[in-house]
């Protein structure tokens, strides 16, 4: 079955870096679009970046993130990399990976990791 | 950026009744439109995709109609295990987006 397990999350200053990882199993990991979704402690999902299947060639960004953070993935090892820097208390919450349903499409996330919180504190 | 807008924030209803649940879109995303249940502690599940099609295994009480910019989800006879949050996301634009939620809450 599909499994999708995060890590890398912690407590971090402001204006640091950090590095999340998702590592997938249970499914060909190359031929699906994956994604971060973020959520603030009592606040709703916030979709965050997403990289299309073809290992790099389309990005996407959310406004909040874009230009510090940077998604990517190594299909040869079934991982998907979030790289967050200049880091803000804005940014504290827990980060999901998540799948699309279908392969090479995007039409809803159907699998989720259980998350990793990220706490930006001095 | 597309922003999605729910309504009501919170749904007081009881065991057995019809709950009706809102999402408007501020443009068109024709029915690239999918809806999540949150429970505490557990990440978003998807409940349905293009607007109205259920999720695998997701029991037939739940439905989900709309297109362009207003979209709505029944849950026609609310279970205990109904009781939640609910998400609306579109997936028709870069960067998706997700509403603010709808509690349901007895």
């Amino acid at each position: 079955q599909v499994h999708l397990v995060e890590s890398g999350g912690g407590v971090v200053q402001p204006g640091r870096s950090l590095r999340l990882s998702c590592a997938a199993s249970g499914f060909i990991f190359s031929n699906y679009a994956m994604h971060w979704v973020r959520q603030a402690p009592g606040k709703g999902p916030e979709w965050v970046a997403a990289m299309w299947y073809d290992d790099g060639s389309n990005e996407f960004y959310a406004d909040s993130v874009k230009g510090r953070f940077t998604i990517s993935r190594d299909n040869s090892k079934n991982t998907l990399f979030l790289q967050m820097n200049s880091l803000t208390h804005g940014d504290t919450a827990v980060y999901y990976c998540a799948r699309p349903r279908q392969p090479y499409l995007d039409t809803g996330l159907a699998h989720w990791g259980q998350g990793t919180l990220v706490t930006v504190s001095s | 950026e597309i922003v999605m807008t729910q309504s009501p924030a919170t749904l007081s209803v009881s065991p057995g009744e019809r709950a009706t649940l809102s999402c408007r879109a501020s443009q068109s995303v024709r029915s690239n439109l999918a809806w999540y249940q949150q429970k505490p502690g557990q990440a978003p599940r998807l409940l349905m995709y293009g607007a109205s099609t259920r999720a695998s295994g997701l029991p037939a009480r739940f439905s989900g109609s709309g297109s362009e910019t207003e979209f709505t989800l029944i849950i026609s006879s609310l279970q205990s295990e109904d009781f939640a949050v609910y998400y609306c996301q579109q997936y028709n634009n870069w960067p998706r987006t997700f509403g603010q939620g709808t509690k349901v809450e007895i």
